[in-house]
């Protein structure tokens, strides 16, 4: 079955402390994105990916990096520049970017909380 | 930039009742219209779109209106049942991003 691959589920971060969050998909979508969603709160962009090789910062960059190295590989880095981690982050994809009318497939999610 | 407000925050329905999600737009340029359903610990899933060249569209018990004019849409949920209760996710998409709605839990009562 095709989708999109969170991993890992939970994950603890202690202080100072950079983590990786992986996102895989083998749906041969060209757009990446990550979102943070916070308790009553929508979803939040943080980073996206049009293509290999490129990404764009969304409304919440900062304390983020993300690489694109490979079409269905889109992790994300929650340095230690970032002071309030503790979020559920999402990986979503679609065939196309903003503009293409298709919608975004969602992975399950991986929730960071600071020990 | 665009803004998107949904109404209600939460919503509570008998089983068999229904319900009605309710969502409006700033942006005139948005132009296409998605709902998400997101149970407990995962993440949203489509369960029905729109296109700005529609007024509505139906898939079984759910249902999606569109007011270009007036730049608001609506979910509907007909014969609601224990397992539509979720949150709800409505979004506006333009050439430049997609902003999403802060979602909608729908509780469902047996």
């Amino acid at each position: 079955d095709g989708g999109i691959t969170q991993s890992p589920k939970y994950l603890f971060r202690k202080e100072g402390q950079n983590v990786t969050l992986s996102c895989e998909q083998n749906l041969n979508h060209d757009a990446m994105y990550w979102y943070r969603q916070d308790p009553g709160q929508g979803l939040r962009l943080i980073y996206y990916s049009q293509i290999v090789n490129d990404f764009q910062k969304g409304d919440i960059a900062e304390g983020y990096s993300v690489s694109r190295e490979k079409k269905e590989s889109f992790p994300l880095t929650v340095t230690s520049a970032q002071k309030n981690p503790t979020a559920f982050y999402l990986c979503a994809s679609s065939i196309g970017a903003w503009g293409t009318n298709q919608p975004q497939h969602f992975g399950d999610g991986t929730r960071l909380s600071i020990l | 930039g665009e803004n998107v407000e949904q109404h209600p925050s939460t919503l509570s329905v008998q089983e068999g009742d229904s319900a009605v999600i309710k969502c409006t737009y700033s942006d005139s340029a948005s132009n296409y219209f998605p709902w998400y359903k997101q149970e407990l610990g995962k993440g949203p899933q489509l369960i029905i779109d729109i296109r700005s060249n529609v007024g509505e569209k139906k898939d079984q018990r759910i249902a999606v209106t569109l007011n270009k004019t007036a730049k608001h849409f609506s979910l509907h949920i007909t014969e609601t049942q224990p397992e539509d209760s979720a949150v709800y996710f409505c979004a506006a998409t333009s050439e430049q991003k997609v902003t999403f709605g802060i979602g909608t839990k729908l509780q469902v009562i047996p």
